[in-house]
């Protein structure tokens, strides 16, 4: 069965601080891949995908991620965070079937 | 427009009683659906999910229960609560190549 992990449990960060989130995945063949936000006391909110193509994808909010296939990584990344990225990020992946299993969930905590 | 709704919000039960979650998604037909358990330190775990009225497949097992009456409903069920379901509960609908859309979840705490 498929997994994801997300090392990163919880990570602390000062404003203008370059982020750099973790996600492995264990299937083999064709994924798709997303990255999901939580903001506090928020719904789970779409931050980017992948499909296909071009293995960096820009999502929202100037975050980005890059599918390294070799490695089973989609790393998520943000050149200088804000306070307003504190939030739970979570990694996920669909492979062929109709399921979309998460990783355990990293929490970002930003400050000023 | 498609929307998804999920309640009720919050929910404190005791232990042993029954529970009833419904989850349903407007403005599409045949839709994915999907129930997660979301707890403190744990993510996100797939409780279940459907393609079609009528069909549940379960992830995990556990003493909770799914069904699809209707298209576009889909209902988290227990006989009787352990404590052990706390929990955040989400609804979740699968949007084809778009993704996935939530729905603002419910807080159940069983005492």
């Amino acid at each position: 069965a498929q997994s994801v992990s997300q090392h990163n449990h919880h990570v602390i960060l000062s404003e203008a601080a370059s982020l750099e989130l973790g996600c492995n995945y264990s299937y083999g063949g064709t994924v798709n891949l997303f990255w999901y936000v939580q903001y506090p006391g928020q719904h789970l909110q779409l931050l980017l995908k992948y499909f296909s193509g071009d293995p960096l994808v820009k999502g929202i909010k100037g975050f980005e991620a890059e599918f390294i296939k070799s490695k089973f990584s989609f790393n998520l990344r943000k050149p200088s965070v804000q306070w307003s990225d504190t939030a739970e990020y979570f990694c996920a992946v669909n492979d062929n079937t109709d399921k979309l299993i998460f990783g355990t969930g990293t929490r970002l905590q930003v400050f000023p | 427009s498609q929307t998804i709704h999920q309640w009720p919000a919050t929910l404190v039960q005791p232990v042993g009683s029954p529970l009833s979650l419904e989850c349903t998604v407007e403005g599409t037909s045949n839709p994915n659906l999907y129930w997660y358990r979301q707890a403190a330190g744990r993510g996100l775990q797939l409780l279940f999910y459907s393609v079609g009225i009528g069909q549940i497949s379960s992830e995990v097992p556990q003493n909770l229960s799914a069904s699809r009456p209707q298209d576009r409903q889909f209902i988290l069920s227990s006989k009787k609560l352990l404590l052990s379901d706390s929990g955040f509960y989400l609804c979740a609908w699968r949007r084809g190549a778009d993704g996935y859309t939530f729905g603002s979840g419910t807080r159940l705490t069983v005492v």
